[in-house]
């Protein structure tokens, strides 16, 4: 079936310091994947995503590019800041995805990231 | 343009009560999906619905079922609850159904069984 593995965390990081997060995944068709990003307290939001290989999502400075030889779908930032403290969730939906609807997510367990000043 | 809102905000129930969460959708968005996320977990996909139609179900027992209105805003009921139910219900609002099309989330219902 399909999955989403992620690095685990918590991941801690001064500012200004390199970040990469860790995606693999498992899918029987061809997935769209995606990143979202948990503030605490609040709900998920669209951090960035990729709809076929090779192609590369990006947003506030975050990048991740759809490998399909590797299945993988790796978050980097080159700088990261305080305020990106947060959970940040890889997740894949499938377009062949039968039995379960096209549009089902299915995501990583999540990985915390703390930025220290 | 409001985004996606989700009602109440936080819930108390006892063992064997039933809920009903409340989400509405996003402007011009005809497709809803509900999401169940544990303490630190990710979410996990319940169903969804698309133009009053549920449109796929995950692993969830019957005593989670839904409804989609004209207008696109959903409720999820859950009967017969137990300890377990208690997590964060999040309610997703697409332009379509489809792998490529974005789901935005509300902010979710937190939710304890006691």
């Amino acid at each position: 079936g399909n999955s989403v593995t992620q690095m685990e965390g918590p991941v801690t990081l001064s500012e200004e310091a390199f970040l990469t997060i860790n995606c693999t995944y498992t899918a029987t068709g061809y997935p769209s994947l995606f990143w979202y990003v948990q503030y605490p307290g609040e709900g998920l939001q669209l951090l960035l995503k990729a709809t076929k290989a090779d192609d590369k999502g990006s947003n506030k400075g975050f990048e991740a590019t759809y490998r399909k030889e590797t299945t993988s779908f790796h978050l980097e930032k080159g700088s990261v800041q305080v305020s990106d403290s947060a959970v940040y969730f890889c997740a894949l939906s499938d377009r062949t995805n039968y039995g379960g609807s096209q549009g089902n997510l299915i995501f990583g367990k999540g990985t915390k990231l703390s930025v220290k000043p | 343009e409001t985004g996606v809102t989700q009602s109440p905000t936080h819930l108390i129930k006892t063992r064997g009560q039933q809920v009903t969460l409340r989400c509405s959708s996003q402007s011009g968005h005809n497709t809803v999906s509900w999401y169940q996320q544990a303490l630190g977990q990710g979410p996990q996909f319940i169903f969804q619905y698309y133009r009053e139609e549920e449109n796929g179900r995950g692993n969830f027992p019957p005593r989670f079922s839904g409804l989609q209105f004209p207008n696109y805003s959903s409720e999820l009921n859950v009967n017969a609850l137990e300890l377990d139910d208690s997590a964060l219900y999040l309610c997703a609002s697409s332009l379509g159904g489809g792998a490529t099309d974005t789901q935005y989330f509300g902010p979710g219902t937190r939710l304890t069984v006691l």
